[in-house]
């Protein structure tokens, strides 16, 4: 089994909501990633988990909030977002450890839109 | 800096016929390089993934060449079909944090 799964598949919200998006996955990978992707660009990496801890903030903005509860378990709080954060979310997983070097594996992604 | 560099932007082409995806990059000290397919709205699929100590990779009608010298990976697609159309990503691994780069992409449409 080499998925990773994300919810929701599409989320709408507004400027003053709070919203999740969440990211499982069960291949016993002890790193994992956020990415941004707008349309017709690659992935920009936001953020990376190894072994649980925050290991890469790439600058992201503070309205965008990781979590990682455990091993298996990848969450981005979202709040205040702008209209402009609108983008298709990716989360990603590989074995990890140091200099990881294995395949990571992606999840289908959440369409988010903020109105 | 990495920087990943795919050309052509698209690329149109019968079904049936054998292509060549090309990628480059610039900075020769990658751990590996890693080919994604990309459908219209999806998350990524892994293709294949050639360590810098590799000089390819097989997978059914797919091979994936890295030459780290001149900085460039290729991916050879076989009778093409139009299930292959999507946008093809090549992402090099590099830096002490072994963070993926990634290309823009070329995206394959196959015409029946």
């Amino acid at each position: 089994d080499t998925e990773v799964t994300q919810t929701p598949k599409h989320l709408v919200m507004g400027m003053t909501n709070k919203k999740s998006l969440k990211c499982e996955q069960h291949m016993g990978h002890r790193a994992m990633y956020w990415y941004k992707q707008k349309a017709k660009k690659p992935p920009e990496l936001m953020f990376v988990y190894s072994y649980e801890k925050l290991s890469i903030n790439e600058s992201v903005p503070s309205r965008f909030s990781p979590e990682c509860p455990n091993s298996s378990l990848l969450n981005l709080h979202l709040h205040a977002l702008q209209p402009e954060d609108s983008a298709l979310y990716l989360c990603a997983s590989s074995r990890g450890g140091r200099r990881d070097r294995n395949i990571q594996y992606f999840g289908a992604g959440t369409r988010l839109s903020v109105l | 800096k990495q920087e990943v560099t795919q050309i052509p932007a698209a690329l149109s082409v019968p079904e049936g016929e054998n292509l060549v995806l090309n990628c480059s990059f610039t900075d020769s000290a990658i751990y590996n390089l890693q080919w994604f397919r990309q459908d219209p709205g999806k998350g990524l699929t892994s293709l294949l993934l050639i360590q810098s100590s590799q000089r390819e990779q097989t997978s059914g009608r797919l091979n994936a060449s890295l030459d780290k010298s001149s900085g460039r990976s290729t991916l050879y697609i076989a009778a093409s079909q139009p299930g292959d159309s999507a946008t093809y990503l090549c992402a090099a691994r590099t830096g002490a944090n072994s963070k993926l780069t990634f290309g823009k992409g070329i995206t394959l449409s196959v015409r029946p």
